[in-house]
């Protein structure tokens, strides 16, 4: 089966500017996520969907950061406007059962300057 | 602040020795999940082992499981150059959502 595309993988944008990262999950899987991952961590859960109702954006920087998921199938994540603290990887994963295995994409890496 | 915390952070190797990560955890879990990842690359599922589960085996790795102690812990047999990688645990608290540790970074030397 095909895997979870991101795109795009590499954008530096400077700091106020706004950025947008799409995410294909793999095709029924009906939970979607998005982590960030800043250089030497763990990924960090920004939001999680579940179809196309969000069940978990309690990380989600508010002020900035959106996402949406459309018809339950792709994401968009956007950061408006950004921060040089948001420089990171995005990734996105997507799993058949909440909690269960998640499949990764390869993750977009985001330099703000 | 993060569920997991695996220990070492960092660990160097030869290859053919075993490798050994460890994970604990604060809070009661539903399950444990551990994630392989190579530089530059998304994460990869390696191995989930549930709540009421002891041990488990896939290919090379295993996995235990102490709930009384709030740990868990990643074996590699026989290493390879390949294995080289960052190791992360994730836990499963309330059915939905995973949070992951920090990671344990394996250098496997040729």
């Amino acid at each position: 089966e095909a895997g979870v595309a991101q795109s795009p993988r590499y954008k530096i944008i400077e700091k106020r500017q706004s950025v947008a990262f799409w995410c294909n999950p793999i095709s029924g899987h009906a939970t979607l996520y998005w982590y960030q991952q800043i250089l030497g961590q763990g990924p960090k859960l920004l939001i999680q969907f579940q179809n196309n109702g969000v069940v978990d954006d309690s990380q989600l920087p508010k002020d900035r950061f959106s996402a949406e998921r459309l018809k339950g199938v792709d994401s968009t994540l956007k950061i408006q406007p950004a921060k040089l603290e948001d420089s990171a990887v995005y990734l996105c994963a997507s799993s058949r059962t909440r909690a269960g295995e998640l499949f990764f994409g390869e993750g977009s890496r985001l330099t703000v300057l | 602040s993060q569920q997991g915390e695996e220990d070492p952070q960092a660990l160097s190797i030869q290859e053919g020795e075993n490798a050994t990560m460890n994970c604990s955890y604060k809070t009661s879990i539903n399950n444990l999940q551990w994630y392989r990842q190579n530089s530059g690359r998304g994460l990869v599922h390696l191995i989930l082992i549930r709540s009421n589960e002891r041990e488990k085996h896939s290919g090379r790795l295993r996995v235990t499981l102490d709930t009384s102690k709030k740990s868990s812990s990643l074996l590699i047999t026989a290493s390879r150059a390949a294995d080289t990688a960052s190791y992360f645990c994730a836990t499963d608290t309330s059915g939905s959502r995973l949070t992951f540790g920090e990671g344990t970074q394996l250098t496997v030397n040729p």
